[in-house]
């Protein structure tokens, strides 16, 4: 069975320093994909940067980066130059070949000015 | 202008009735699905839909039933309402559900609280 786990439940930084969150991930499959979305306060789920395992190179998407670790089934998400809107809450997910998607619990984010 | 659009936004509802969530995409997509989020748990998946075929069902109890009329609609029914269910529900879709990466876009939510 899939199990995502994510340990930071939160973290405060100031603005415009980076920021890394913590994902863990179990699964029996050897190819799947790694995901990371944000919740804003509104409630509004979106989709950030997307990690296929058989890719080694880390993906990058503007100021969101991630720190994929095969070996220790570890995908880290890494946010540079953070911005007070960046605060929400931030949610790793995975899937394998099937259809459902599998969340961690989430690690809230406050960017103080 | 939202993609995927959740009706109602927030619902309430007595324990022992029925009421239905309704969920449609303007994406384009062949993929949808249903999840909940409830205080007590992360983000769950229910169900997908591909093509409009049920593909996964993760969700114990038959009081939850998806309906799809067309391609782009994936309702979700729930009857025998009780106080448990009260979470908000999210529906999803993407270009495809299974090998593939396409990561699933998310509505707004639907809020039930069950009184």
């Amino acid at each position: 069975a899939q199990k995502v786990t994510q340990t930071q439940t939160s973290i405060s930084v100031m603005e415009k320093t980076t920021v890394t969150m913590d994902c863990v991930y179990e699964t029996q499959d050897s190819s799947y994909f790694l995901f990371w979305y944000k919740q804003t306060a509104s409630g509004e789920i979106v989709f950030l940067i997307r990690q296929d395992s058989y890719k080694k190179e880390n993906a990058t998407v503007g100021h969101y980066s991630l720190n994929f670790q095969k070996p220790k089934s570890s995908i880290g998400l890494i946010i540079t130059a953070t911005q007070i809107e960046d605060s929400a809450v931030y949610f790793c997910a995975m899937r394998d070949m099937g259809y459902k998607l599998t969340f961690g619990t989430g690690t809230s984010l406050l960017v103080d000015p | 202008d939202p993609k995927i659009i959740q009706k109602p936004k927030y619902l309430v509802a007595v324990t022992g009735s029925e009421k239905i969530l309704i969920c449609e995409q303007y994406l384009g997509h062949n993929a949808m699905y249903w999840y909940r989020q409830s205080a007590k748990k992360p983000l769950e998946f229910m169900f997908s839909y591909s093509y409009q075929k049920l593909m996964d069902n993760q969700t114990a109890s038959s009081r939850f039933q998806p309906q799809s009329s067309k391609k782009n609609h994936l309702d979700l029914q729930i009857t025998a309402l009780k106080p448990d269910d009260s979470a908000t529900y999210f529906c999803a879709s993407s270009q495809d559900g299974t090998g593939n990466n396409q990561a699933p876009l998310f509505g707004e939510g639907t809020r039930l609280s069950v009184l």
